[in-house]
Order: structure tokens, then C-alpha cells, then sequence
């Protein structure tokens, strides 16, 4: 089935404290993207990646890292978290062109305490 | 990025058509106009989308302006499964960089 995954789904943790939101798709496509979605602000993009070790800043890049060392895998790490990135956050992925579908996956709910 | 606005909320009638506007005035002559959907709890799904001709699939249509400066989508028979906000974008062609924003609301009452 052609999904996109995110672990964990749900996550509390404490400020400063690292962690990281794995995402990994198994539909061989080259974009994938970050976004955070919080009330009365919707979903706000973080980073994309456009292919193997190419990414970009969206329009929230601070306070987040991604890496793409594989096509399937993009993860969103948080170095140093702080309480301002409690949010919903999702991951997607489609192939390169606007003329495509993209997918979503089911979310990480982060609390920063 | 082209600019999308959508009125915030929408209500409608179980079995009835729903017809969910977007202007897109700044759109460029190559961008995608695509439409999600998000239900609660849920991430945002595929709806539809298109470039210059009108577009049908099994969930729904889209119509979109002469001029491409709005577009429309047509939900043919609302069911309360169809309770979510819609999200209206415009994508460039070369890549697949999607920006969102406030959605419309929809509420099907039985």
C-alpha cells in the first residue's frame, strides 16, 4: 500500500531535550516537505527537500533541521525544542511537478513542556 | 506564490451539490490549481486538480475560470463523510512546493 509514515504519532517531551520525527514513504518519490499546523494559523511549511541531499527553507525553517540521505527518508529534527513547537506536524511526499498528487501522512502531535 | 482566498466556512445540506470557490487572481500561466481536503484528526488528502480544462474524478469536480483567476469545486451529492475544511492552492509547475491557506470549512448537515 502507498503510504506515507510518521513515528512517533504522538510525542511529549521536555525543553532542550533532542528528538527527532522520522518520515518515510515507499512511493520512490523525490519531493518530500514538512509542515506544522496550528490553530487560527493552518499548515505552515518548515523545509523541503527536492531530491537525494538537496533541501530547502519553507516559510517556519527556524528551530528545525531535516536531513535527506535517502530518498525515502526525511526526517525533522529538533535540536534544542522549546514550547513555541507544540504542534501538529505532518509530513508529505509526491513526485517533482505541480501536476501531482501529493500525500500526506497521518501526523505527530508534539507537546514541549 | 499565487495568492488563494476562500470564503471560511460553507454549510450545505446532506445529498445536495456543493460548490466550494477560490480566487486565484495572481495565478501564473504555469501553475497547478490543486484542492485538499483535511478531516478531523486527519492529514490533508487529495481531492483534485487541474490547469486550464475543467476536471472530474470520482470524488469531485473542478471548474475552473476562463482566465484562471478562481476555480470552483463541485461536490456532487455532499454526504456528512464530507465534512472538512478545503484547501484551494496554486503550484508550480517545476516543482511541487504547495503553500496553504485558511481553507473553507464545510459543514453537510443531515
Amino acid at each position: 500500500e502507498a503510504q506515507v509514515t510518521q513515528n512517533p504519532r504522538y510525542l511529549i517531551t521536555v525543553t532542550g531535550k533532542k528528538l527527532t520525527v522520522t518520515c518515510s514513504q515507499n512511493m520512490n518519490h523525490e519531493y518530500m516537505s514538512w509542515y506544522r499546523q496550528d490553530p487560527g494559523l493552518g499548515l505552515r511549511q518548515i523545509y523541503y527537500s527536492m531530491n537525494v541531499e538537496v533541501t530547502d527553507k519553507g516559510d517556519v525553517p527556524e528551530g528545525y533541521k531535516v536531513s535527506r540521505k535517502e530518498k525515502r527518508n526525511f526526517p525533522l529534527i529538533l535540536e534544542s525544542p522549546s514550547p513555541n513547537q507544540t504542534s501538529l506536524y505532518f509530513c508529505a511526499s509526491s513526485p517533482p511537478r505541480g501536476g501531482n498528487e501529493q500525500f500526506f501522512g497521518p501526523g505527530t502531535r508534539l507537546t514541549v513542556l | 506564490d499565487a495568492k488563494t482566498t476562500q470564503p471560511n466556512s460553507m454549510e450545505s445540506n446532506e445529498e445536495e451539490p456543493v460548490h466550494l470557490p477560490c480566487n486565484h487572481s495572481t495565478i501564473s500561466g504555469t501553475d497547478y490549481i490543486h484542492w485538499y481536503r483535511q478531516l478531523p484528526s486527519q492529514g490533508p488528502e487529495y481531492v483534485i486538480h487541474g490547469l486550464t480544462s475543467n476536471v472530474n474524478n470520482r470524488m469531485a469536480s473542478l471548474a475552473i475560470a476562463e482566465d484562471r483567476k478562481s476555480s470552483t469545486l463541485i461536490l456532487h451529492r455532499a454526504t456528512l463523510r464530507d465534512a472538512a475544511v478545503y484547501y484551494c492552492t496554486a503550484i508550480p509547475y517545476n516543482n511541487n512546493d504547495m503553500r496553504f491557506g485558511a481553507g473553507t470549512r464545510l459543514t453537510v448537515k443531515p
